[in-house]
């Protein structure tokens, strides 16, 4: 079967960096996307990852390994805004995307 | 308008009803897609449309049917809700069905059904 876990909560501080994993488990990969969702929003997209390897955007890191089966996302200097929750998501050999349950993300001040 | 919007916001609906959720888009997208998200499981691909004309089931297709008729509409409809299908429909469209196709959400129909 098909899997994507990540971790239901996690907390930190204004300011500080936090690190989401995610492992997955789906028959063929073509790609790993992260989204973010706020409460009672619709996800936005963050990052693509297809290549092993860390993409920088801004605050927002993103890193993937193939081999391994697991990507992470990295917020750095994190600010009150970005308390949502974390979705990630990986396109299979139907091209159909397999999400994650989330990854909730509390900051503290 | 810009982007995806679907109506209604929220539903309260009996048992045995039919329902039809809308979902509109305005950014010429080909592929449409409809997601149910539940608390503690992930979102989960109710039906997709990769052109206009076509359909597929997702995941969890089973007491839902989907019609697109054009590029820019793609209704959900429940023909008789049950309790189950108590939860959060986000409808979703895509430029196309690659790798590198971004999938971009309308804000989303609560519905409960009792």
């Amino acid at each position: 079967g098909q899997n994507i876990d990540q971790p239901t909560e996690m907390t930190a501080t204004e300011g500080a960096i936090v690190q989401i994993n995610c492992t997955y488990q789906t028959s063929g990969f073509n790609g790993l996307f992260w989204y973010q969702q706020h409460a009672g929003e619709a996800p936005t997209f963050l990052s693509y990852n297809v290549l092993d390897g860390l993409e920088e955007k801004g605050r927002f890191s993103s890193f993937l390994s193939r081999s391994k089966g697991y990507s992470y996302l990295l917020l750095k200097e994190l600010q009150m805004k970005d308390s949502a929750s974390y979705l990630c998501a990986v396109m299979d050999s139907n091209y159909q995307l397999i999400w994650g349950a989330g990854t909730k993300l509390i900051i503290k001040p | 308008i810009a982007g995806i919007t679907q109506a209604p916001t929220s539903q309260i609906l009996a048992a045995g009803r039919r329902m039809t959720l809308r979902c509109t888009q305005d950014m010429r997208h080909n592929a449409m897609y409809w997601y149910r998200q539940d608390l503690g499981l992930g979102l989960r691909l109710i039906h997709y449309s990769n052109t206009a004309g076509t359909t597929g089931k997702g995941e969890v297709p089973d007491g839902y049917s989907v019609s697109r008729a054009n590029t820019d509409d793609f209704p959900l409809t429940l023909a008789s809700a049950v309790p189950s299908q108590t939860s959060v429909y986000f409808c979703a469209s895509s430029a196309g069905t690659g790798p590198t196709d971004t999938q971009y959400f309308g804000p989303g129909t609560r519905l409960t059904v009792l």
